[in-house]
């Protein structure tokens, strides 16, 4: 079973781009890759999820390589209002059950 | 109201008081789930609702007691906490439950603190 490893905080200025890179050296054939979000004080919410390649929405974009051993999440132009804790998730439990949550990376955005 | 919502959104009890955390999924889910989340830990799942049954209690001591009359309303009955207990509640609904890529809609949480 896959489990991520993700870098534990991360600073950026204002206006650049920001990667945050997520290894799941395990992860099983099926599996999707999923990003949440978390501002302080509030519940995660759903980024984007991928399989392979690249994924683009209108908060960020996922890139996958061909081994999807890992992943990285892009947001474009960062600004202070994406200081937030960043979870990458693989299924960690075998079965249909939920995706466990680990520390996440805090990204913090300085102007 | 759309989306989740939880209340109270703080609480301040103290170890021998019995209170009760409410939330309310407006989302048409069917599945339903309470978290926990410590400072400086990971969130951690605490119990999963299907359909209102319950399908997950991830070893979560008797003093916390959830419980779901229907897919739209969870209930987190809380007496003779701890003061390790202060933590933010967070309740999250999918669509149904036992699929792990389902996305999860959370609520903005209470703020527990167990004096």
């Amino acid at each position: 079973l896959a489990k991520t490893t993700q870098p534990i905080s991360m600073d950026s200025y204002e206006g650049q781009e920001v990667n945050i890179t997520c290894s799941h050296n395990n992860i099983a054939t099926n599996d999707y890759i999923t990003w949440y979000q978390q501002f302080p004080s509030q519940g995660p919410r759903f980024i984007i999820q991928g399989y392979k390649t690249k994924v683009t929405n209108e908060v960020a974009s996922l890139f996958i390589p061909a081994d999807r051993k890992s992943s990285t999440l892009s947001l474009p132009r960062v600004s202070l209002s994406d200081t937030a804790v960043y979870y990458c998730l693989v299924p960690e439990r075998p079965g249909n059950t939920p995706l466990v949550f680990g520390k996440g990376t805090r990204l913090s955005v300085i102007a | 109201e759309t989306g989740v919502t939880q209340t109270p959104r703080h609480l301040v009890m103290g170890m021998t008081n019995k209170k009760s955390l409410k939330c309310e999924q407006h989302l048409g889910h069917n599945a339903m789930y309470w978290y926990k989340q410590s400072a400086k830990k990971p969130l951690e799942l605490m119990f999963v609702y299907n359909f209102k049954e319950q399908t997950e209690n991830n070893s979560v001591p008797s003093r916390f007691s959830p419980e779901c009359p229907n897919s739209s309303h969870l209930f987190l009955h809380l007496h003779t906490l701890q003061p390790e207990d202060s933590a933010l509640y967070l309740c999250a609904s999918s669509p149904w439950g036992g699929e792990p890529y389902n996305e999860q809609f959370f609520g903005p949480g209470t703020r527990l603190t167990v004096l």
